[in-house]
């Protein structure tokens, strides 16, 4: 069945450094991908999103790029800080061009070493 | 803002107990959903609403049954609770024309 699926479960960094989560889609249908962000005991919360229709959006230290030739989509974070350490979901809206249904991956765990 | 708010934070059933998991949001948004999330897998859409008086299932709806009276309300009832259903229980709330969703504290729900 369709799905949003994640290369890696674990990403380990060195603060300083940059991280970048993968993430593969199979609905083509899509008109949004968003990256949420769950740190330990509290629930998702928002990072960025991009349209289908876009190749690339750039936030406050993270870039999302989406790929629909590979059906791939990825979270890039620069100068990655302790405070970045958490559960990465990526997500996509499966409401026929509303966003009424978000559907989510598995999840990376992001680990940020000192 | 208090935002979503869920409650209870923590519950133990028995199995074959009822209950009802609440719901509450303050932003006037139309859209809710449950989600769950079982370790090592992502969040699963439970039953969705798109405003009040409209409830549709989602990915694993069995088990669940939901309502939507109000546009704040959004409360989600275990008729028969199962080992199966141990999880943690997320409430969502958005609007209509944004993907940003504001979650809840989540419930953590052990089926004894």
């Amino acid at each position: 069945g369709e799905s949003v699926g994640l290369h890696l479960p674990t990403l380990s960094v060195q603060e300083g450094d940059n991280s970048i989560i993968n993430c593969a889609y199979s609905n083509s249908a899509s008109d949004y991908f968003i990256w949420y962000k769950q740190e330990s005991g509290k629930g998702p919360q928002f990072i960025i999103d991009i349209r289908s229709n876009m190749d690339k959006r750039q936030g406050q230290r993270v870039t999302v790029l989406l790929n629909k030739t590979v059906k791939h989509l990825s979270l890039q974070i620069a100068a990655t800080q302790p405070g970045d350490s958490a559960v990465y979901f990526c997500a996509e809206n499966r409401g026929g061009g509303s966003n009424y249904k978000l559907t989510f991956g598995k999840g990376t765990l992001l680990t940020v070493n000192p | 803002n208090a935002g979503v708010t869920q409650t209870p934070k923590f519950q133990v059933l028995k199995t074959g107990q009822s209950m009802t998991l609440q719901c509450a949001q303050d932003m006037n948004h139309e859209y809710m959903s449950w989600y769950r999330q079982d370790p090592g897998m992502g969040l699963r859409l439970i039953h969705y609403s798109v405003g009040a008086g409209i409830t549709d299932q989602g990915e694993v709806p069995n088990g669940y049954n939901v309502s939507r009276s109000t546009t704040e309300d959004f409360p989600l009832r275990l008729l028969s609770a199962a080992p199966s259903q141990t999880s943690v229980y997320f409430c969502a709330s958005w609007p209509p024309e944004r993907t940003e969703a504001f979650f809840g504290q989540g419930t953590r729900l052990t089926v004894v």
